[in-house]
């Protein structure tokens, strides 16, 4: 099983700052198979990530995703206040997916 | 517009199994795989297995074997999931969501499923 590990598990920062969220994973994500999602307090995860780097449709540009490897990267430039909120990646490489224990981004 | 619509909250006893359904409109049913995520409450999301529906055939994660059971209507176009054996570390949101290969877009609005003697 590939284990994903996030970091840090919170952040604190203000709106118009930008964020960069870490994923790590425990062996190769091959195909760069990793997504990214948002999740507010009772919603359902937003897609917002796919195949690393390719974003899905109708999210804004300034979410961006990077890395290969084991090692990827979220990042959110010029947060808006609707940003706050946490963050999961997701591996779909293996046949068992797994989610990393997710970020939480937070109004400084 | 895609739509999957879950079943409503449940409250189980230990012991007892919980089967929670997931219908979908808006799409060809069987050309998508149906996957379930639990979220126990304030946790991460943690992958409880796939259905193909169009053959019926499933993958569950070692830790879920043997308690998970997925099944699907193709008449009526819903996915099922039954969780046996509940115990108090179950209750969970339970999600339906419908896979592809650019991601998982679309998914149910979550069932509340709350172990309790």
């Amino acid at each position: 099983e590939i284990v994903l590990t996030q970091s840090p598990g919170t952040l604190s920062l203000s709106p118009g700052e930008g964020a960069t969220l870490s994923c790590r994973a425990s062996q190769s994500v091959s195909s760069n198979y990793l997504a990214w999602y948002q999740q507010k307090p009772g919603q359902a995860p937003r897609l917002l990530i796919y195949d690393a780097s390719s974003r899905a449709t109708g999210i804004p540009d300034r979410f961006s995703g990077s890395g290969s490897g084991t090692d990827f990267t979220l990042t959110i430039s010029r947060l808006e206040p609707e940003d706050f909120a946490v963050y999961f990646c997701k591996q779909y490489a293996s046949s068992l997916y797994t989610f990393g224990q997710g970020t939480k981004l937070e109004i400084k | 517009q895609v739509q999957l619509v879950q079943s409503g909250a449940e409250l189980q006893k230990p012991g007892a199994s919980v089967k929670v359904s997931c219908k979908t409109s808006g799409y060809t049913f069987i050309e998508y795989y149906i996957h379930w995520v639990r979220q126990a409450p304030g946790q991460g999301l943690e992958w409880v297995g796939w259905i193909n529906p169009r053959s019926g055939a499933t993958h569950y994660p070692q830790r879920f074997q043997g308690r998970v059971t997925m099944t699907r209507d193709t008449s009526i176009s819903t996915a099922y999931m039954k969780l046996s054996n509940l115990r108090s570390d179950d209750t969970a949101v339970f999600y339906c969501a419908r896979g592809s290969s650019s991601g998982w877009y679309h998914w149910g609005q979550g069932t509340l499923v709350t172990v309790s003697p």
